[in-house]
């Protein structure tokens, strides 16, 4: 069990707007910065939200994240076939002393 | 960019030490927090500990009393070592480096690269 609640699964069609939630504690979202991963099948996980809302070189806009509080929302507008993935969150948890991560959503598109 | 590439046995026997490498290109090894995370097989995804290059490690306590990661600066690699593995300890194991800040009041810690993971599996 994550310390990090994410549905395990989302859908949209080609051009929708998903968003993917994130929810934490005050001990690690509610008090340190939010990031998101995406994983092709078969591939390493790659940066795509770092600092709860800001995006790596080469990321598109059309992926956007925010915070509130101890959750944190992935959004992803105009959704693309090659969108399906799975997307993951993670940040600092006190607890752990460390790096956490979600348990992980399938994007289905 | 920086590029990391990962090394090692497929196959460890229970009970053995699971030892991995992972070489850094296109980067210092001097800088960045180097990390290792692990994926077992259709599950999500686990830290298990960094460095960094002035020797500082920090471990996932699940994993703490197994686990050792090393640097290695003249060779730009770095080491993961698992001891007294089990079947749980089957995955895709990954190096990533990590940017890590800590103000005091929040910590910041993002895995900007990773490798392209090997998998290790735990049989007889």
């Amino acid at each position: 069990q994550s310390l990090l609640t994410q549905p395990p699964s989302a859908s949209g069609t080609p051009g929708q707007r998903v968003i993917i939630s994130c929810s934490g504690s005050s001990s690690n979202i509610g008090s340190n910065t939010a990031n998101w991963y995406q994983q092709v099948p078969g591939a390493a996980p790659k940066l795509l939200i770092y600092t709860d809302n800001q995006r790596p070189s080469g990321v598109p806009d059309r992926f956007s994240g925010s915070k509130s509080g101890t959750s944190a929302s992935l959004a992803i507008s105009g959704l693309h076939s090659d969108d399906e993935a799975d997307y993951y969150c993670a940040t600092w948890d006190a607890s752990l002393n460390g790096p956490v991560f979600g348990g992980g959503t399938k994007l289905t598109v | 960019q920086v590029q990391l590439r990962e090394s090692g046995p497929g196959l460890v026997k229970p009970s053995e030490t699971l030892s991995l490498t992972c070489t850094v290109s296109r980067g210092s090894i001097s800088s960045h927090y180097w990390s290792w995370i692990r994926q077992p097989p259709g599950k999500g995804l686990e830290w298990i500990g960094y460095v960094y290059y002035s020797g500082t490690s920090n471990y996932n306590p699940s994993l703490e009393s197994r686990v050792t990661i090393s640097l290695d600066t003249p060779k730009n690699q770095f080491s993961l070592k698992l001891s007294y593995v089990t079947a749980a300890d089957t995955a895709v194991y990954y190096c990533a480096s990590a940017d890590y800040y800590d103000s005091g009041d929040y910590h910041l810690l993002y895995f900007q690269h990773w490798g392209q993971g090997t998998l290790v599996t735990v049989s007889s």
